[in-house]
């Protein structure tokens, strides 16, 4: 089973603002989103669940929305730490699975 | 705080079996899923599966017929067998856990590295 599409690649100087997509069928992109930042030689770390929902301790500068099969996810104010992968996620009830996105590597300039 | 504490052999030979277990601390067994996933070098998040406190499992179905996830609930530790390995099993594998609610990934173990090779 393919997973979500994202971009493989976005880059943004420190201050602007970041969408990453997630694109994928209408089984995969419902309420169940989700997405995952990872550093190099670390293991991924939640930042958005349920489309647009903030675990605690993460930035309001991340924040996630869906339209339709694309799920978003927007980054404001870039910061150098900022520079990571980062991971949709979605998990479909019909069929109990969870499928990532590819992945999409984000540089700050 | 949740911690998940993995741990299992690193270097295995083709046609060998990957056997990894996650220990699980300061937080409930019961209330949540236990799942696995793996990294390959320089590449992408690969779900495994999961399974929950009493060994209700489901499993990545390209993955399906070699997996095998199972728990110890007193002792608070889940485990993941994948029978067969070849060189394309090469990849960090980690342990999680998973909220029932909106099913995402809040708790990760660090990660091990396993190795196929002959």
């Amino acid at each position: 089973q393919s997973g979500p599409t994202q971009p493989a690649s976005v880059s943004g100087s420190p201050g602007q603002s970041i969408t990453i997509s997630c694109t994928g069928s209408s089984s995969d992109i419902g309420t169940y989103v989700s997405w995952y930042q990872q550093h190099p030689g670390e293991p991924p770390q939640v930042i958005l669940y349920g489309v647009t929902e903030r675990p605690s301790g993460v930035s309001n500068r991340f924040s996630g929305s869906k339209s339709g099969n694309t799920a978003s996810l927007t980054i404001s104010g870039l910061q150098a730490e900022d520079e990571a992968d980062y991971y949709c996620c979605s998990y479909g009830h019909k069929d109990s699975l969870v499928v990532f996105g590819a992945g999409t590597k984000l540089t700050v300039l | 705080q949740v911690q998940l504490q993995q741990w299992g052999a690193g270097l295995l030979k083709p046609s060998e079996t990957l056997s990894l277990t996650c220990g699980v601390y300061e937080t409930s067994f019961n209330n949540y899923y236990w799942g696995w996933i793996r990294q390959p070098p320089g590449k992408g998040l690969q779900w495994i599966g999961k399974v929950n406190h009493v060994g209700g499992t489901d499993y990545n179905p390209s993955l399906k017929s070699r997996v095998t996830m199972s728990v110890a609930a007193s002792k608070k530790q889940f485990s993941l067998r994948l029978t067969s390995v070849t060189a394309a099993d090469t990849a960090v594998y980690f342990c999680a856990r998973l909220f029932y609610d909106y099913y995402y990934m809040d708790a990760w173990g660090k990660g091990t590295t396993v190795t196929v090779s002959s």
